[in-house]
């Protein structure tokens, strides 16, 4: 089945680490996103790409870094310059076609010890 | 400024009865609109979608959302709410995809 697998799940980081979330799809969609949710905060976004080989920082997007080489994968790296990394990552997809409609992967759980 | 709002952070329904959940938005055109759902520690699927047309749009797993442009609402029901409804619904506004606006949620608890 098609879908978006994000990896890992959870994920537990020191202080002064950076760490990358990966997002994988198998759609063929062109457009990917990472967004950030935190209780009662909705989701904001980080980082998107319409394009391989181009992406455009979101609302947040200090402290993260992206790179989109294939167009199945968009990893997402949360540095050391984050002030507060943990938080539920989630990375999306759509493909452009007017549709507008985002597809979810199941999230990526981040805590900084 | 763009938002959306959604003024429950947390309603509790019993199971069968009926279910509306708001949503308002500022944007400077009509927006494309949606509703969303987010089981506890899951991504968000989509329930179903506004862009033109008909006001009323039907959803996924019995859902419905009225589209109301005076009102600048797009509010969520469903005639009669089950168990496994019990998450967490977010409604979206955007002109596209790159610049979608969440609200901030409402969870949904269901007693049986």
């Amino acid at each position: 089945d098609g879908g978006i697998t994000q990896s890992p799940k959870y994920l537990f980081r020191k202080e002064g680490q950076n760490v990358t979330l990966s997002c994988e799809q198998n759609l063929n969609h062109d457009a990917m996103y990472w967004y950030r949710q935190d209780p009662g905060q909705g989701l904001r976004l980080i980082y998107y790409s319409q394009i391989v080989n181009d992406f455009q920082k979101g609302d947040i997007a200090e402290g993260y870094s992206v790179s989109r080489e294939k167009k199945e994968s968009f990893p997402l790296t949360v540095t050391s310059a984050q002030k507060n990394p943990t938080a539920f990552y989630l990375c999306a997809s759509t493909d452009r076609s007017g549709a507008n409609v985002l597809t979810f992967g199941a999230g990526s759980r981040l805590t900084v010890l | 400024a763009q938002s959306v709002t959604q003024p429950d952070i947390h309603i509790t329904v019993s199971e069968g009865a009926s279910l509306e959940l708001r949503c308002n938005y500022s944007y400077g055109a009509t927006p494309y609109l949606f509703w969303y759902v987010q089981s506890p520690g899951q991504g968000l699927q989509l329930l179903l979608k506004y862009f033109s047309g008909d006001t009323l749009v039907q959803g996924i797993k019995g859902f419905e959302a009225e589209f109301k442009r005076s009102q600048s609402s797009f509010n969520l029901r469903k005639p009669s709410v089950h168990w496994s409804d019990a998450a967490e619904y977010f409604c979206a506004v955007g002109a596209n995809t790159d610049k979608l606006i969440f609200g901030t949620g409402t969870r949904l608890q269901v007693f049986p």
